[in-house]
């Protein structure tokens, strides 16, 4: 059975730092990997998606994840913080089959000053 | 890519009632899915609605608490019935645009608190 995993339900840094939300998947066929951001009030927006050409995909507003089949690992990271990268971020999967996305019980990212 | 709106965006209902929530696609999709966010969770599917046959639900979710209509490419319903506190969640309709495609787009989502 395909599932997400997403490390850490809250992640607090401070505006600058990196970020780092972790995800690993388990899907007993190569996945489609997504990440998608909910801002408070707001439907999901996707950031980023792997479909099986490069391992390393740049997404928006800075963000980036590397696919690392040997780890079944999907992280999303950005260099430096902003106060407006607060939101709640999913980690989600399609295993290719024409069903919906599976999706991981989400991080929450909070961005001090 | 698809532009997808929902309504009603939020509503306070009383227990017993029902809602139906409206999604539009600006363009012709071929899947349609309805998801559940309780507060503080993760998306929950309800049910996948393909236009010309009937829904299909999750384990969980049935068509007499969740009855939803596809008449068209475009266009969906889903009616939450016979409501109860426990419904109050986010609605959200997602769409993938073609048979294969490796994207979902999602709707604002209904925001529905029920009394």
């Amino acid at each position: 059975a395909q599932s997400v995993t997403q490390l850490g339900s809250h992640v607090s840094v401070s505006e600058g730092a990196l970020v780092l939300l972790r995800c690993n998947y388990s899907s007993s066929v190569p996945p489609y990997l997504f990440w998608y951001v909910q801002y408070p009030n707001q439907g999901l927006q996707l950031l980023l998606k792997y479909t099986s050409a490069a391992t390393l995909v740049k997404g928006i507003n800075g963000f980036e994840a590397e696919f690392k089949k040997s780890e079944t690992s999907f992280h999303l990271t950005k260099p430096s913080a902003h106060m407006s990268d607060a939101a709640e971020y999913f980690c989600a999967l399609d295993a290719r089959g024409g069903t919906a996305l599976i999706f991981g019980k989400g991080t929450t990212l909070s961005v001090s000053s | 890519s698809a532009v997808i709106s929902q309504k009603p965006s939020r509503d306070i209902c009383q227990r017993g009632t029902s809602l139906t929530i409206q999604c539009q696609v600006d363009s012709q999709v071929t899947m349609m899915f309805w998801y559940r966010q309780q507060p503080g969770q993760s998306l929950t599917l309800i049910a996948t609605a393909n236009q010309g046959s009937e829904a299909t639900y999750e384990s969980g979710f049935v068509i007499d608490k969740f009855p939803i209509s596809r008449p068209n490419l475009t266009f969906s319903t889903l009616t939450v019935s016979n409501m109860s506190p426990e419904d109050s969640s986010i609605y959200l309709c997602s769409v993938r645009t073609g048979e294969g495609t490796d994207t979902q787009y999602f709707g604002p989502g209904t925001r529905l608190t029920v009394l």
